[in-house]
């Protein structure tokens, strides 16, 4: 079983709607966690990080479900702009290490 | 100004040859990773190193050797290319090993083995 584990898609959502990602994760250790934003032939950059009470960047949403170890993303009022993939990430243990979830990815059309 | 630069871009050889791919990072962190993205996409931590110390060194065939010669800087060198080492390696900072979680990635550098 994989480590972090996602649906990966694609979501195809017309523009304006709402959407959401699970994520799983198999270790009860995993401390931190969060999610990775990859458009198509780039580079992940950070999209935010996922706090215990729930956390929201504008229309992004992000909760952490530690009793049932899993993370959401909630993508409000979809733009074209979000069409990427979205990748979930753990953090176990002491070291640096960050554990990658394979990614859902989204396409918004109009 | 670029914050995480790699080269080269693209990178097609033989297999059997040996490579290298540079990294440098000018935002002043301490910690350095390299990460293999496979066809699948899947995108996995080989190696990182804090302020030239190696302090992860994933399951990595000991054909790849990264060398930190200072802390803005991580290379990569491959020895004896093969097929399956065919991928897309990213390089990546993070302010210190004690907040991973905040990681700036280069481009990428595309690897084709033939």
């Amino acid at each position: 079983r994989k480590e972090v584990e996602q649906d990966p898609g694609p979501f195809n959502v017309p523009e304006g709607a709402t959407v959401a990602f699970n994520c799983t994760y198999s270790n009860s250790a995993s401390q931190s966690f969060f999610w990775y934003r990859q458009d198509c032939r780039k580079e992940p950059k950070l999209l935010m990080s996922v706090y215990s009470s729930g956390n929201e960047d504008g229309r992004f949403t992000a909760q952490l479900n530690r009793a049932s170890q899993y993370i959401s993303l909630l993508i409000r009022d979809s733009k074209l702009s979000d069409s990427a993939t979205y990748l979930c990430v753990a953090k176990t243990g002491t070291a640096s290490k960050l554990t990658f979830g394979t990614g859902t990815r989204l396409q918004v059309t109009l | 100004d670029t914050a995480v630069s790699q080269t080269p871009k693209y990178l097609v050889t033989q297999m059997g040859n040996d490579k290298s791919i540079k990294c440098e990072q000018n935002l002043g962190h301490d910690t350095m990773y390299w990460y293999k993205q496979d066809s699948k996409k899947f995108l996995k931590i080989m190696f990182s190193y804090n302020n030239k110390e190696l302090i992860i060194n994933e399951t990595v065939p000991n054909r790849f050797s990264p060398k930190s010669p200072d802390k803005a800087h991580l290379n990569l060198h491959i020895n004896s290319l093969e097929l399956g080492d065919s991928a897309v390696y990213f390089c990546a900072s993070s302010q210190n090993d004690r907040a991973p979680g905040t990681q700036y990635f280069g481009p990428g550098t595309r690897l084709l083995v033939l």
